[in-house]
């Protein structure tokens, strides 16, 4: 079964204006992370903001922030101010305690910024 | 700020060749991963390596995947004999250990990976 499930295969979205990629997980361990990683088209993956499972306020980190909602087990990512930068794919991942502390992805959203 | 380092960057081999692809994790870091991405596809999981043991594996790593950790600072995937679906791009990762991933961040931090082109 799916562990990460993003819904978006693509998005679009005006420059300066604000995105949510959507993330939902499927765990039964408490103790769990969530990370959003970019993939731009140089292909490198690069970290953007983590939530744990026991947090109990949403992560924010400069523009990204994490809208999560344990009950509904879902993780999303908010862009504010959206930039041409951050055109790219957008790979949602969690890593849990009792899985040999894995990180299993998404799928990915591709996000464009449009001028 | 410190970095996984992976080579070489691109790689092209002929089917049935032996590749070795290598990574150096952060110095400090207790586990080592080696994800593939087929091109705009997912990021597939491969193994996990943590106390010179595998920990994990996928069951895409099969008999033709191994890993090695030879001198405690590289960390290398070697494929036996390469197939035309090896074809993709592979990053290795590493991440500090953490008895409580809900808790603290824990990222995975990754090398800029290796594009293997099978032909």
């Amino acid at each position: 079964a799916q562990k990460i499930t993003q819904t978006q295969p693509g998005m679009f979205v005006q420059e300066k204006e604000a995105v949510t990629l959507d993330c939902t997980y499927d765990t039964s361990d408490p103790s769990y992370g969530l990370f959003w990683y970019k993939q731009p088209s140089s292909g490198e993956m690069i970290f953007l903001i983590y939530q744990g499972s026991y947090d109990q306020q949403n992560a924010t980190e400069g523009r990204y922030s994490l809208n999560f909602q344990k009950a509904r087990k879902s993780a999303n990512l908010v862009i504010s101010a959206s930039q041409l930068g951050d055109s790219a794919m957008y790979f949602c991942a969690m890593r849990e305690d009792n899985y040999g502390q894995n990180f299993v992805f998404g799928p990915g959203t591709r996000l464009s910024v449009l001028p | 700020e410190p970095e996984v380092t992976q080579t070489p960057s691109h790689q092209v081999t002929q089917m049935g060749q032996e590749v070795i692809l290598r990574c150096v994790p952060i110095s400090n870091h207790l586990y080592f991963y080696w994800y593939r991405q087929i091109l705009g596809q997912k990021v597939e999981f491969l193994v996990s390596f943590y106390n010179n043991e595998i920990s994990e594996k996928s069951e895409i790593f099969d008999d033709q995947f191994s890993v090695e950790r030879p001198d405690g600072s590289n960390f290398t995937l070697k494929i036996r004999s390469t197939k035309l679906e090896d074809s993709a791009m592979y990053f290795c990762a590493s991440s500090p250990e953490i008895r409580n991933v809900g808790t603290a961040n824990t990222e995975a931090f990754f090398g800029q990976g290796t594009r293997l082109t099978v032909v």
